[in-house]
């Protein structure tokens, strides 16, 4: 057990609606980072928080929007859902946003758009 | 365009054979390099953080080394076992705010 909360575990909607995935991170962590993974292909890079504030932006949609709140838990919100949303989308978690700490890796939200 | 890139894709080993796979990443500004065990319906775990050159890490009958002059990587498993199967990833900070930028994988199947 990684320490790190992902939920809901599953999660079917369909297109057009507005999702919200929340993410627990590690106690003591302060970084939160969001990752996609769709079908056969790797983790895709998605944003990252460190204590509250934005740090870095990946290959984010304008349709998703993320925050991390005071008490460090994180949520990713995906609106105007597409049948290509479907993926598995991880949290992750580390102490400092130093690139020596190791991500900490939730099990992870299944969303499928019908 | 920095890249990571792992070979082989694939790889199936015999149980109880030892193996090997190899991370590339870039060698100039050198931060990190990060190995990652993702088994089949669950979540990536970490494995190690190496650091320095000639780093050599060791977790039960995995290892890995680090050569970042040359811009590699080897992890190696001695004594494969089924409990191995996994994809291995490597991922390698791009800065030092610590944006990742991941290998596709090399999948390992350990065969009976």
């Amino acid at each position: 057990d990684s320490g790190v909360t992902q939920t809901p575990k599953h999660l079917i909607t369909a297109t057009g609606q507005r999702v919200t995935l929340r993410c627990s991170p590690r106690s003591g962590d302060l970084s939160v980072y969001w990752y996609q993974q769709s079908l056969d292909q790797g983790l895709q890079f998605l944003i990252q928080y460190y204590n509250g504030e934005e740090r870095a932006k990946g290959n984010i949609l304008e349709r998703f929007s993320a925050q991390q709140f005071p008490d460090l838990h994180s949520e990713l919100n995906l609106s105007s859902l597409e049948l290509g949303d479907s993926a598995l989308y991880f949290c992750a978690s580390t102490e400092s946003s130093s690139y020596n700490s190791p991500l900490h890796f939730g099990n992870g939200t299944r969303l499928t758009v019908t | 365009i920095l890249n990571v890139e792992q070979s082989p894709q694939s790889l199936h080993v015999q149980e109880g054979d030892s193996t090997n796979f190899t991370c590339s990443f870039p060698s100039s500004n050198f931060y990190a390099l990060h190995w990652y065990r993702w088994e089949t319906a669950k979540s990536p775990e970490a494995l190690f953080v190496m650091t320095l050159n000639g780093d050599e890490k060791k977790k039960g009958r995995i290892s890995a080394t680090l050569n970042t002059k040359e811009g590699y990587s080897y992890l190696y498993i001695k004594g494969s076992q089924p409990e191995d199967s996994a994809t291995y990833l490597c991922a390698f900070p791009m800065d030092s705010n610590y944006q990742l930028i991941w290998g596709a994988g090399t999948k390992l199947i350990i065969k009976p």
